[in-house]
């Protein structure tokens, strides 16, 4: 059964600051892996998605990384502003489903300070 | 383009009610997912629709079912509540298959009393 851990849990960080959320998974066998962020009582923004045999994906100030082999996921945040305050979530999604069926890891809550 | 539409967007059930949980996708999108996130167990499968037709289930009990209509349009349905299933749940969309970047509605907050 695939299990998703995200390191961690809380993270405070002042404006400006760059930093990395980790997300790791028991199985290799994955068909790809999304990070999402969901705002208090909302639902979840899809921000990047990383195929399987992909090795990384970017979008303005995000970077995703996948190491497949070794069951781990990287999201690097650049110059953090307090609007990237959220809930930063790691999906993988299996082969077994060809990808339908995403197991979510718990989050890291993400402050920025101003 | 409008997004995926939960309706309604809050509820509250006693325990042995029933209760039908709407969902619209984004125009186009014939495939749609539904989970379940509590504190305690976070984000669950619950099970994705394609055109019609149940796709893949997760692992909960009978008493929650859904079906997809003609238009993409979905529901699901939970019998006989219990108090665990307070909880929010969230319809996603994409385009066809799996394993494409899922669109979120912002989700129904069932509370079961």
């Amino acid at each position: 059964k695939q299990e998703v851990t995200q390191i961690p849990a809380a993270l405070s960080v002042p404006e400006g600051e760059n930093l990395v959320l980790n997300c790791s998974f028991t199985d290799s066998a994955i068909y790809n892996l999304q990070w999402f962020r969901q705002d208090p009582g909302k639902g979840l923004t899809s921000l990047l998605l990383i195929q399987s045999s992909q090795r990384e994906q970017t979008s303005g100030r995000l970077n995703a990384s996948l190491d497949k082999s070794s069951g781990r996921s990287t999201l690097y945040i650049a110059a953090s502003q307090p609007g990237d305050s959220a809930t930063y979530l790691c999906a993988v999604s299996d082969m077994e489903t060809s990808g339908s069926r995403l197991t979510f890891g718990e989050g890291t809550q993400l402050t920025v300070n101003p | 383009k409008a997004g995926v539409t939960q309706t309604p967007r809050y509820l509250i059930k006693t325990r042995g009610q029933q209760v039908t949980l709407s969902c619209s996708p984004i125009s186009g999108h014939r495939s749609v997912s539904w989970y379940q996130q509590t504190p305690g167990q976070g984000l669950q499968f619950l099970f994705e629709y394609f055109s019609e037709t149940q796709r893949n289930k997760g692992n909960f009990p009978g008493r929650f079912s859904g079906r997809q209509f003609s238009n993409s349009r979905s529901e699901m349905n939970v019998s006989t509540l219990e108090l665990g299933d307070s909880a929010l749940y969230l319809c996603a969309s994409s385009l066809e298959r799996g394993g494409e970047k899922l669109f979120f509605g912002s989700g129904t907050q069932l509370s079961v009393l």
